[in-house]
């Protein structure tokens, strides 16, 4: 049984850093892509951040670009997200999300973490 | 950055009724478009991938088409656990951009 576990959210002061960890099990965490997806309060889901089986592929949307680093452990079978200079708009439930090929792109989502709150708030 | 259109935005239906969801992309996808259910308070599942494959284990009522940029999710039979709000999401270029979402809701 595929599992995506995430870990690692919490409150933090604008401008400051967390890093998010999910958890994988039930697959072989290295032949497949990972994404973070995120939804802040009330709202729709928002792509942030995808990176290749290998993790030499990585790709980020606009509003985290230069701020958020995307990273996986193969030998751990977990990825990351370490999250810079936070901002209150960052504040959401982050997803982690197993693609279901090698490639980020093309790889559509098949499973689904039950996501980690992060908050950005003084 | 491709632009991903729901329509509507909200749908109210009953138990039974037919129903259909619009998602309209900026261009062409090459027909890299999945669906996507929401519960409140839980993880998005997978539905549909390449725009009209079922995922495993979803039941037959789900059903997607489309090409180009137009598609469309149909549920051909409502039942109580389908009340829950759908997205689209287009994964053939970065920014793998979602719709807004369409909220489903009883009657």
């Amino acid at each position: 049984e595929v599992q995506l576990v995430e870990s690692g959210g919490g409150l933090v002061q604008p401008g400051g850093s967390l890093r998010l960890s999910c958890a994988a099990s039930g697959f072989t965490f290295s032949s497949f892509a990972m994404s973070w997806v995120r939804q802040a309060p009330g709202k729709g889901l928002e792509w942030v951040s995808a990176i290749s089986s290998s993790g030499g592929s990585t790709y980020y949307a606009d509003s985290v670009k230069g701020r958020f680093t995307i990273s996986r452990d193969n030998s751990k079978s977990t990825l990351y997200l370490q999250m810079n200079s936070l901002r209150a708009e960052d504040t959401a439930v982050y997803y982690c999300a197993k693609g279901a090929s090698y490639f980020a792109s093309g790889s559509y989502y098949d499973y689904w973490g039950q996501g980690t709150l992060v908050t950005v708030s003084s | 950055d491709i632009q991903m259109t729901q329509s509507p935005s909200s749908l109210s239906a009953s138990v039974g009724d037919r129903v259909t969801i619009t998602c309209r992309a900026s261009q062409g996808i090459n027909n890299y478009l999945a669906w996507f259910q929401q519960k409140p308070g839980k993880a998005p599942k997978s539905l549909i991938y390449a725009a009209s494959s079922l995922q495993s284990g979803v039941p037959s009522r789900f059903s997607g088409s489309g090409s180009g940029t137009d598609f469309t999710l149909t549920i051909s039979s409502l039942q109580p656990e389908d009340f829950a709000t759908y997205y689209c999401q287009q994964y053939n270029s970065s920014p793998y951009t979602f719709g807004q979402g369409t909220k489903l809701e009883i009657k």
